[in-house]
């Protein structure tokens, strides 16, 4: 079974831009959550998706969002980008409805904001 | 004060030593995870803990729900241990990943 993959791998992109990157779960895993990971900040929780609906948010501003497709797959969105923007995001997936449960990371996406 | 607290922040030993990686937190909890992140940035869920004790190969993992503390051990360390481990927990109620900053541990063969 292929693992959570993510699209693109690197992106660069200039302040003030939007960037969107893309997350496809595990086959038959209806939860996706995502997170941002920084040097100084560690990682963080962003939002979770389960059957296209968000069931969980973090503490980022509006700036960020998120959608899930029927397919499960999930992309987020990062709007007018700021230096501090610049991450490891990562999306991880999972397949229980029921919490807690067991959770498949993605490679990532490294963002660099320049 | 951080909610997931981890000890030591680094740590390089000797191949072949005893490992422990202790992990302790302040919130009430579903469950515990325990992480392992290589260079590049790819993370790896080793185990989740609601209570006791789980043994995977030369890991082990320990929790203390009354205590609010985990710990995490390797035996007979290798070099391609060598990563950061995180520990995350899952909050009773909002259910978030909360995550430690991780222990950067190396293995010197």
């Amino acid at each position: 079974k292929a693992g959570v993959t993510q699209t693109p791998r690197y992106l660069i992109k200039t302040r003030g831009q939007q960037v969107t990157l893309s997350c496809s779960p595990i086959s038959g895993h209806r939860s996706v959550s995502w997170y941002q990971q920084t040097p100084g900040q560690g990682l963080q929780f962003l939002f979770e998706y389960f059957s296209e609906t968000q069931r969980n948010k973090g503490n980022f501003p509006g700036r960020f969002s998120g959608r899930q497709f029927s397919n499960s797959r999930s992309e987020m969105n990062v709007s007018t980008l700021e230096l501090g923007d610049s991450a490891l995001y990562l999306c991880a997936s999972s397949l229980e409805a029921l919490r807690p449960y067991e959770q498949y990371f993605g490679p990532g996406t490294r963002l660099t904001v320049t | 004060k951080n909610e997931v607290e981890q000890s030591p922040q680094n740590l390089t030993a000797q191949e072949g030593e005893f490992i422990t990686i202790n992990c302790s937190y302040s919130v009430g909890i579903s469950a515990l995870h325990w992480l392992q992140q290589h260079p590049g940035g790819g993370i790896v869920s080793l185990f989740m803990l609601s209570s006791g004790k789980k043994k995977h190969g030369r890991l082990i993992a320990t929790i203390n729900i009354q205590e609010k503390h985990s710990s995490l051990h390797i035996t007979a360390s290798h070099p391609r241990d060598s990563a950061v481990y995180i520990c995350a927990v899952r909050e009773e109620g909002n259910e978030k990943l909360t995550f430690g900053t991780g222990t950067r541990l190396t293995i010197i063969p």
